[in-house]
């Protein structure tokens, strides 16, 4: 256990409904990262967040993908309009600084 | 896209045998580092190698960087069943808040 949770840890939707993961990070740690993991595959990154401010989002992979970070803590990601291709496994990631990262365990995602 | 490449793909040994991953990556760093990931869970930090450090060692674990090269090994040594898992290395993306570039990883299998 690194100390980084994320909610929940399976998520089985039907295509077309919206999806929110939430990721709480190391308490003291104030970046927080989001990756996606196909199967096969090593983790994809999407976006990143330094405190409350989410520095980086270009890499989100469709305007249907959204995150946020309010007042620097927790974080949710969520999936509009779900389709088949994002059934995937979702990661969060935490850091002190520009160090080593420590994961959660994952949100795998299946859309039906 | 995916900064580092593994390789092989699969690994099979007995217990008791080394265990060596290959990774190559494209561009200059400030350092590498290597990922577990047993499966279907989330990645577990093993060693961070800095570009001015060419060899590294944690325990069973042995890591070396060729800069010229561009590329790093990671050596297991007397292998267990319980290393048996995914092993990625990943470089960083300092115009993404240091983000995470990682290969497709070596799934390595170790057999009793």
């Amino acid at each position: 256990d690194t100390g980084v949770s994320q909610d929940p840890r399976h998520k089985i939707t039907k295509r077309g409904q919206n999806v929110t993961f939430r990721c709480d990070p190391i308490s003291e740690h104030n970046r927080l990262y989001w990756y996606r993991q196909t199967l096969g595959q090593g983790p994809e990154f999407l976006t990143y967040f330094q405190n409350e401010a989410q520095l980086e989002k270009s890499r989100l992979l469709s305007d249907r993908f959204s995150a946020e970070r309010p007042k620097g803590s927790f974080s949710t990601l969520e999936i509009q309009r779900t389709e088949q291709g994002d059934s995937a496994m979702y990661l969060c990631a935490s850091s002190p600084r520009a160090t080593t990262q420590y994961f959660g365990p994952g949100t795998r995602l299946t859309v039906l | 896209s995916q900064q580092g490449e593994e390789d092989p793909q699969a690994l099979s040994i007995q217990e008791g045998e080394n265990a060596t991953m290959n990774c190559s990556y494209k561009t200059s760093i400030n350092n590498l580092q290597w990922y577990r990931q047993n499966s279907g869970r989330g990645l577990v930090h093993l060693i961070l190698i800095r570009s001015n450090e060419r060899e590294k060692h944690s325990g069973r674990l042995r890591v070396t960087l060729d800069t010229s090269k561009k590329s790093s090994s990671l050596l297991i040594t007397a292998s267990r069943a319980a290393d048996t898992a995914s092993y990625f290395c990943a470089t960083e993306n300092s115009n993404s808040g240091y983000a995470l570039n990682f290969g497709k990883g070596t799934s390595l299998l170790v057999t009793p």
